[in-house]
């Protein structure tokens, strides 16, 4: 079973850059999925952010492409997610996962000065 | 891009009580389409993929139906613990989208 943890900071200032890692583990990240990261606002849904493939393929949300760029390293198996220019609209809980089978366990992240 | 829809967007229903919720994509997505239960605090936890397909380890009275561009997840018979937010995804292609989400509690 693959297990998924997220990690980065917790604050990041206004108009700074949001920086996570997932750690995947139980699995090799070069086996034949997809790799995304989601969000979630307090209090609101779902928002599928984007993902990308062992090859380096990616595919993003519409509504964040300009401002999303996701990574992989399969020495570390892992996977990272920068979201540039960031708003206190950005303040989300923030998981990876390989949908819709797992999901890490999901960071805060809050948008403060 | 494909839209999902879920309606209702909250319900009340009683203990014992079959509950179904609605999920639409505006184009086809065959069955690639997952249910997920998330209570206040906690990871979305899958309960249905491929539209139908009950995940390991829950509960027989959650099932899904649907093909195409309309499914249901129905609850044959509502639980205190089923007290919740269902989310519907489609996982056909990019964008992977979920739907809006639908309040399920007690009466």
């Amino acid at each position: 079973q693959v297990q998924l943890q997220e990690s980065g900071p917790g604050l990041v200032k206004p108009s700074g850059t949001l920086s996570l890692t997932c750690a995947v583990s139980g699995g090799s990240i070069s086996s034949s999925y997809w790799w995304s990261w989601v969000r979630q606002p307090p209090g609101k849904g779902l928002e599928w952010i984007g993902e990308i493939y062992h090859s380096g393929s990616t595919n993003y949300n519409p509504s964040l492409k300009s401002r999303v760029t996701i990574s992989v390293d399969k020495s570390k198996n892992q996977f990272s997610l920068k979201l540039s220019s960031v708003t206190a609209a950005d303040t989300a809980v923030y998981y990876c996962a390989r949908i819709p089978y797992s999901w890490g366990q999901g960071t805060l992240v809050t948008v403060s000065s | 891009d494909i839209q999902m829809t879920q309606s209702p967007s909250s319900l009340s229903a009683s203990v014992g009580d079959r509950v179904t919720i609605a999920c639409r994509a505006s184009q086809g997505i065959s069955d690639y389409l997952a249910w997920y239960q998330q209570k206040p605090g906690k990871v979305p936890k899958l309960l249905i993929y491929a539209a139908s397909t009950l995940q390991s380890g829950v509960p027989s009275r959650f099932s899904g139906s649907g093909s195409g561009t309309d499914f249901t997840l129905t609850i044959s018979s509502l639980q205190p613990e089923d007290v919740a937010t269902y989310y519907c995804q489609k996982y056909n292609s990019a964008p992977a989208t979920f739907g809006p989400g639908t309040k399920v509690d007690i009466k």
